[in-house]
């Protein structure tokens, strides 16, 4: 059974980088078939993609996003992994791991994580 | 421009069918997808490639497209239909787009 599984700090301080892990289990993050990737959703609000990445290592960001934030994947640990940078209030929000398609279906987004909610606060 | 748009808000009595739309540019070139999300849950795939079900969602989900609108039509909504429905594309420099979402109440 296919399975991605946030990891990270529930609790940023405002100014702080906020790191968070995906763990990906039942297959392989190497799969020529897949990105993967960051949305996030603040309280009430709507999805927001954050960033992508292939297993190879090529990466898109949001535009809106993508001064301060990283997106990286360690194979060996079927893992991929999201830094954002000098967070402040208005990234609280419940962050997402997720699998992409690719080309013509890298929209869609077949396999979300549970979530895991950030709240940035001092 | 880069963006998808649905309405804030859609009502269907018990039993009957409702149509939920995405609007945008992207759909021109690229099929939408759309997310059932429920209160405190992650989003689900629910259509894909226009009218597409993953394995295990009813048939009564189905999709269509034209110029730039996608549809998902839920015919004869059930009371476990009731949930925000999101539609996602991509753009040409492989943006992830969503729209704002669509809450949907059965009555």
């Amino acid at each position: 059974q296919l399975q991605l599984q946030e990891s990270g700090p529930g609790l940023v301080k405002p100014s702080e980088t906020l790191s968070l892990t995906c763990t990906f289990s039942g297959g392989s993050i190497s799969s020529t078939s897949h990105y993967w990737g960051w949305t996030r959703q603040p309280p009430g609000k709507g999805l927001e993609w954050i960033a992508t990445i292939y297993y190879s290592g090529n990466t898109y960001y949001n535009a809106s996003l993508k001064s301060r934030v990283t997106i990286s994947v360690d194979t060996s640990k079927n893992q991929f992994s999201l830094k954002l940078s000098s967070v402040t209030a208005a990234d609280t929000a419940v962050y997402y791991c997720a699998r992409h398609g690719v080309r013509g279906d890298y929209g869609k987004i077949d396999h979300w994580g549970q979530g895991t909610l950030v709240t940035v606060s001092s | 421009s880069s963006e998808l748009t649905q309405d804030p808000a859609v009502s269907v009595a018990l039993g009957q069918t409702v149509r939920i739309t995405c609007q945008g540019d992207s759909l021109r070139s690229y099929y939408a997808s759309w997310y059932q999300q429920r209160p405190g849950q992650a989003p689900v795939l629910v259509l894909y490639d226009k009218n597409n079900r993953p394995s295990g969602i009813p048939d009564r989900f189905s999709g269509s497209s034209s110029g730039d609108t996608a549809s998902l039509t839920i015919t004869g909504a059930q009371a476990e239909d009731e949930a925000d429905y999101y539609c996602n594309s991509r753009d040409s420099s492989a943006n992830v787009l969503f729209g704002g979402g669509t809450k949907l109440t059965v009555l």
